[in-house]
């Protein structure tokens, strides 16, 4: 595999479950993003782990909760999560330092649909 | 924080025709501007970027041009064909944050034959 991959590619749940998204970057990059795409709307950037460092939107409820266990890795947490969450998340890696020149490299995204 | 405008929302030319995207921004600061470009199901793709140092940059038949001043850029495609219909993001990233990009809302370009 090459590239940022995410699973589930789709994925319904109801707003009472538990699940969570995962997103895994084959490009040696040391900053790894979470993006929320919803129709006729920016990019909306939700976390940002850089340098091993989180950054985080403030906007973003904690309903969403993410995980980042090392570089190569991504996680977004969902719980009790409101119909108005549906969208596709976009995960996305760059490099951000030694030369990088910060290009973001995207997933295919997962897009979640709340009952 | 940073803020990026982009018009049109929609765009609709004849093949052939050329085709502009504008966006502003808020941050003075900005140094890096760059526009991903989206099809219908896939993921964005990055296309052509642009640093303040530098005031156009042409890639075939795409170009971005800057406007520092008045803190404004545009994306410019030549010829356009079937295959460029997509939407289109512009972006800009704040000083100081390396890894953190503002896009715009994005304009979807159809080309028709």
């Amino acid at each position: 595999e090459t590239g940022v991959t995410q699973t589930p590619r789709h994925l319904v749940m109801g707003m009472t479950n538990k699940k969570s998204l995962k997103c895994e970057q084959h490009l040696g990059h040391n900053a790894m993003y979470w993006y929320k795409q919803s129709a006729k709307k920016p990019l909306e950037l939700m976390f940002v782990y850089s340098l091993e460092e989180r950054v985080e939107n403030n906007s973003v409820p904690s309903r969403f909760s993410p995980e980042c266990p090392n570089s190569s890795h991504l996680f977004l947490h969902l719980h009790t999560l409101q119909p108005e969450d549906s969208a596709l998340y976009l995960c996305a890696s760059s490099q951000v330092s030694g030369g990088g020149t910060g290009e973001l490299f995207f997933g295919e995204g997962s897009r979640l649909t709340v009952l | 924080g940073e803020n990026v405008e982009q018009h049109p929302s929609t765009l609709s030319v004849q093949e052939g025709d050329s085709a502009v995207i504008k966006c502003t921004y808020s941050d003075s600061a900005s140094n890096y501007f760059p526009w991903y470009k989206q099809e219908l199901g896939k993921r964005p793709q990055l296309i052509i970027d642009i640093r303040s140092n530098v005031g156009e940059k042409k890639d075939q038949r795409i170009a971005v041009t800057l406007n520092k001043t008045a803190k404004h850029f545009s994306l410019h495609i030549t010829e356009t064909q079937p295959e460029d219909s997509a939407v289109y993001f512009c972006a800009a990233r704040e000083s100081g944050t390396a890894s953190k990009l503002t896009f715009g809302t994005g304009t979807r370009l159809q080309v028709t034959l």
